[in-house]
């Protein structure tokens, strides 16, 4: 299973852009991107899954490198119910494997 | 719709009791999860099955059990509880069939345990 590392927290303004990077060194040919949302006494929620270059959504954008060591979830204009914890994973898609979720970044948007 | 049930949602329990905690979904996944997460901590997967009568250990070591007898259903049992069981329990299922992309995992509300 590829790790991957993220920071352990962020703190942004409201309605500002927020960026949040998540190394993938080890990632295998076959490995998706996938990016979770968990707010507090609630379970993960899906946000995003990507496999290269750059894919969008009504709720964040996803850029990956062509190298695709590293990814980047984008937040456009977050507000005060944005804070939360962030998760990225690396699988393969539709794989029996399972998966890690790591410890996340904690995102704490700031009035 | 997206729907993943589990009951119950708050427990409060005494030493040494047997208790079940179900989940159910009817979204046709084939693969479904239990994770255990204390407040402000990590997420760790505890059990995980891809499909009827088979069921996995996770990452996380857990005197729970679990079974996988229909597709929709996949309970946790822990046979006698300890304090140390005290945690949030979280149910999630995914795959290649039902609702969702092949990576995206659905997660119910969560059972909250107390052991006393």
């Amino acid at each position: 299973l590829a790790k991957t590392t993220q920071p352990i927290s962020m703190d942004s303004y409201e309605g500002q852009e927020v960026n949040i990077t998540c190394s993938h060194n080890n990632i295998a040919t076959n490995d998706y991107i996938t990016w979770y949302q968990q707010f507090p006494s609630q379970g993960p929620r899906f946000i995003i899954q990507g496999y290269k270059t750059k894919v969008t959504n009504e709720v964040a954008s996803l850029f990956i490198p062509a190298d695709r060591k590293s990814s980047t979830l984008s937040l456009p204009r977050v507000s005060l119910s944005d804070t939360a914890v962030y998760y990225c994973l690396v699988a393969v898609s539709g794989g029996y494997q399972k998966v890690t979720f790591g410890t996340g970044t904690k995102l704490q948007v700031i009035p | 719709e997206a729907d993943i049930y589990q009951t119950p949602r708050y427990l409060v329990i005494g030493t040494g009791k047997k208790i079940t905690l179900e989940c159910s979904q009817t979204m046709g996944h084939d693969k479904m999860y239990w994770y255990q997460q204390d407040p402000g901590m990590e997420l760790h997967l505890i059990h995980y099955s891809y499909g009827v009568n088979s069921t996995e250990k996770g990452d996380l070591s857990s005197e729970s059990t679990v079974s996988r007898i229909r597709t929709e259903h996949f309970p946790l049992t822990l046979e006698s509880a300890r304090p140390s069981h005290t945690s949030q329990y979280l149910c999630a299922s995914g795959g290649l069939a039902g609702v969702g992309s092949y990576n995206e995992q659905f997660f119910g509300p969560g059972t909250r345990l107390t052991v006393l």
